[in-house]
């Protein structure tokens, strides 16, 4: 198993750009998540998907949109980059809403996508 | 305030030391308590998770909540180069995290001296 697989891991926009960062998972899970992870922040959530079809909101969605068709995809779409939005971007992943077998709801992060935004 | 408050140090320990990792947080409603480790250009992994109150132990680590104090820890004994990296707490009123996620700490860089 590949578990979550972020595409592309570097990206260097233009302010006014759009891109589409990738998220793609082979556990079958139900939930999907984006954070960012920017220094002396932490990890901050963007939007997030509890099945296909069903998308929400995190803590900082604005600049952001999401869709998720598919089981195991889950694209996050920047409209127009700006400079604030340079961070490292990951996507997180668990069984459901539900504890999951160890009863712990574990999130399983890709590896990141790093975004710089001139 | 923020919710939860993490030292983000770096901290720097010779080998083989007992290391001490805490969180405050200020949300009493939090039962589900976790400690992410993640290296370097690397996302975040689960290391240890408890609920409610008290001590539990993996190994060379203990995690250890303090629910009256509002304030979390993670013991790391006879410490290896290979501990070297950030430790995010974590935590949930929920069982499986929830759906708006889990309110992490901004992490704790750790650096073990060989």
């Amino acid at each position: 198993n590949a578990g979550v697989t972020q595409t592309p891991k570097f990206q260097v926009l233009k302010t006014g750009q759009s891109m589409t960062l990738q998220c793609a998972q082979d556990m079958n899970h139900e939930y999907m998540s984006w954070y960012r992870q920017d220094p002396g922040m932490g990890l901050r959530l963007i939007h997030y998907s509890v099945g296909a079809g069903i998308t929400d909101q995190g803590e900082v969605p604005n600049g952001y949109n999401v869709s998720r068709s598919t089981t195991e995809d889950f694209p996050l779409r920047l409209l127009s980059a700006a400079p604030s939005q340079t961070s490292v971007y990951f996507c997180a992943s668990k069984i459901g809403l539900a504890g999951g077998p160890r009863g712990t709801g574990e999130l399983f992060f890709g590896e990141g996508s790093r975004l710089t935004v001139l | 305030q923020k919710e939860v408050e993490q030292d983000p140090g770096p901290l720097s320990v010779p080998e083989g030391a007992i290391v001490s990792l805490n969180c405050t947080y200020s949300n009493s409603a939090f039962q589900y308590f976790m400690w992410y480790r993640q290296y370097s250009r690397k996302g975040p992994e689960l290391l240890m998770y408890t609920y409610s109150s008290g001590n539990k132990e993996d190994g060379r680590f203990t995690a250890q909540v303090d629910k009256s104090s509002k304030y979390i820890s993670l013991f790391i004994r006879d410490s290896q180069p290979s501990d070297s990296a950030t430790y995010l707490c974590a935590m949930s009123s929920y069982s499986g995290g929830g759906a708006d996620g889990l309110t992490f700490g901004k992490g704790t860089h750790l650096i073990i001296q060989p």
